[in-house]
């Protein structure tokens, strides 16, 4: 099957600075991505959707100057944390589909904690 | 709005037994109905998928899930339960033409040696 590849994996930043996750579909190109949050021992939470070439839609609640979406390409999508709290800790995967019919492919997820 | 239901947060079931996960659906039109297993730290893997065709669908590891549109339900089996299949099932549904999933809140799967 298709792969999507999310980087890091892992990562820890202080309060108060930024990251950056990367969502990339490897074999396929995604026009569309969408952005998860999952705290622990639930379901996935839909933050946004990323399209290729114009701005993410965002979830109601969700803030969009929070968390950056950027999809420059038909292959790559990245989320950035600004300005993180430890409330931002959390679990966040990435999905891409090339059409509606088909599985969305999940990237592996980032485990974010903000100390 | 759409929705999806996963009536049991857990079920244990013993290692060779059958294994049966339980999922429901309020979705516009056709649905297309999908299954994912996540293990921990992990994302989703995908398992299996209905789109049209065939109610009784097979996908990996040995699953099988039956679409039954009368009773608006897309049950995850497998007929014989191992303990790698302990993990955390989602089944997820969109509308037809839509990329957006609507994911049940999941079901752990023990599986008991």
């Amino acid at each position: 099957g298709a792969v999507v590849s999310q980087h890091p994996s892992r990562v820890i930043c202080k309060s108060g600075t930024s990251v950056k996750i990367e969502c990339r579909s490897l074999d396929f190109q995604a026009t569309t991505m969408f952005w998860y949050r999952q705290f622990p021992k639930q379901s996935l939470m839909l933050m946004a959707t990323s399209n290729e070439g114009s701005k993410a839609t965002y979830e109601q609640g969700v803030e969009k100057d929070k968390f950056l979406i950027n999809h420059a390409s038909l292959t790559l999508s990245t989320l950035t944390v600004t300005s993180a709290h430890p409330e931002d800790s959390s679990f966040y995967i990435c999905s891409a589909q090339d059409s509606p019919d088909t599985e969305a492919f999940f990237g592996q997820g980032t485990r974010l904690t903000v100390v | 709005a759409q929705s999806v239901a996963q009536p049991e947060d857990q079920v244990n079931v013993a290692e060779g037994n059958p294994l049966t996960v339980k999922c429901t659906y309020s979705v516009s039109g056709n649905p297309y109905l999908f299954w994912y297993v996540q293990y921990p730290n992990r994302g989703l893997q995908f398992l299996l998928k209905y789109i049209t065709g065939d109610n009784l669908v097979k996908g990996s590891y040995g699953f099988e899930a039956e679409f039954n549109k009368s009773q608006t339900s897309f049950h995850l089996k497998k007929p014989s339960a191992l303990v790698s299949d302990s993990a955390l099932y989602f089944c997820a549904g969109s509308g037809a033409g839509s990329y957006q999933l609507t994911f049940g809140k999941g079901t752990k799967l023990s599986v008991i040696p």
